[in-house]
């Protein structure tokens, strides 16, 4: 299995510019996640999936969309890059078990400049 | 509001020490507590979890204790090794079955003098 992946690895935007940040499991997982990390920072929680057509926002969601059409894939939109945007992007998967921590698996990030 | 916060954002150890790594959380209501451990330029990777109604739990050279009236979560890591050099997040987990979102701290880094 590959786990989770994400593509790109690294991208630079303008201010406005519009892009979206691919993330992709092999593990059948229902749970998707986007999370954002500032420098010297947790992660901040961005929306999350709890299945295919279902989304819902965490604790950072301005300025971004998602969908999850599929239960593979789960991406993240900018409409209008802003420099707060500026962060490492991490996507994770889990599966939910039975009195039990789902474990939340990570991706290896995807770092965005916006200048 | 909800937060999850590390007391030292650094802390170096000998090799061969013990570590210890400290969190302080606020929601009384979060299910599990987790540590994360993350590489440069990797993501956040499992390390071990603690149920909230437990005080302690072992895994392979670390130790997790929760205490839970001064809302205290600590990571022991045991005979560290330069491969432990990281930064380490406790993380709160709550509605585990609602899709079980996750709090992170600030993280604590940890560097391993050989």
């Amino acid at each position: 299995n590959a786990g989770v992946t994400q593509t790109p690895k690294f991208r630079i935007l303008k201010i406005g510019q519009s892009m979206t940040l691919q993330c992709a499991q092999d593990m059948n997982h229902n749970y998707m996640y986007w999370y954002r990390q500032d420098p010297g920072m947790g992660l901040k929680l961005i929306y999350y999936s709890v299945g295919a057509g279902i989304t819902d926002k965490g604790e950072v969601p301005n300025g971004y969309n998602v969908s999850r059409s599929t239960t593979e894939d789960f991406p993240l939109r900018l409409e209008l890059a802003a420099p707060s945007q500026t962060s490492v992007y991490f996507c994770a998967s889990s599966t939910p078990r039975a009195g039990a921590y789902n474990e939340q698996f990570f991706g290896p990030g995807t770092r965005l400049t916006v200048l | 509001g909800e937060s999850v916060g590390l007391h030292l954002p650094t802390l170096s150890v000998q090799e061969g020490d013990n570590s210890i790594i400290n969190c302080a959380y606020s929601n009384s209501a979060s299910d599990y507590f987790i540590w994360y451990k993350q590489e440069s330029g990797k993501g956040p990777q499992f390390i071990i979890d603690i149920r909230s109604n437990m005080d302690k739990r072992q895994g392979q050279r670390v130790t997790v204790l929760l205490n839970k009236t001064v809302k205290h979560l600590s990571l022991q890591i045991a005979a560290t090794q330069p491969g432990d050099s990281a930064v380490y997040f406790c993380a709160e987990n709550s509605n585990y079955n609602q899709g079980g979102k996750l709090i992170f701290g600030q993280g604590t880094e940890l560097s391993v003098k050989p």
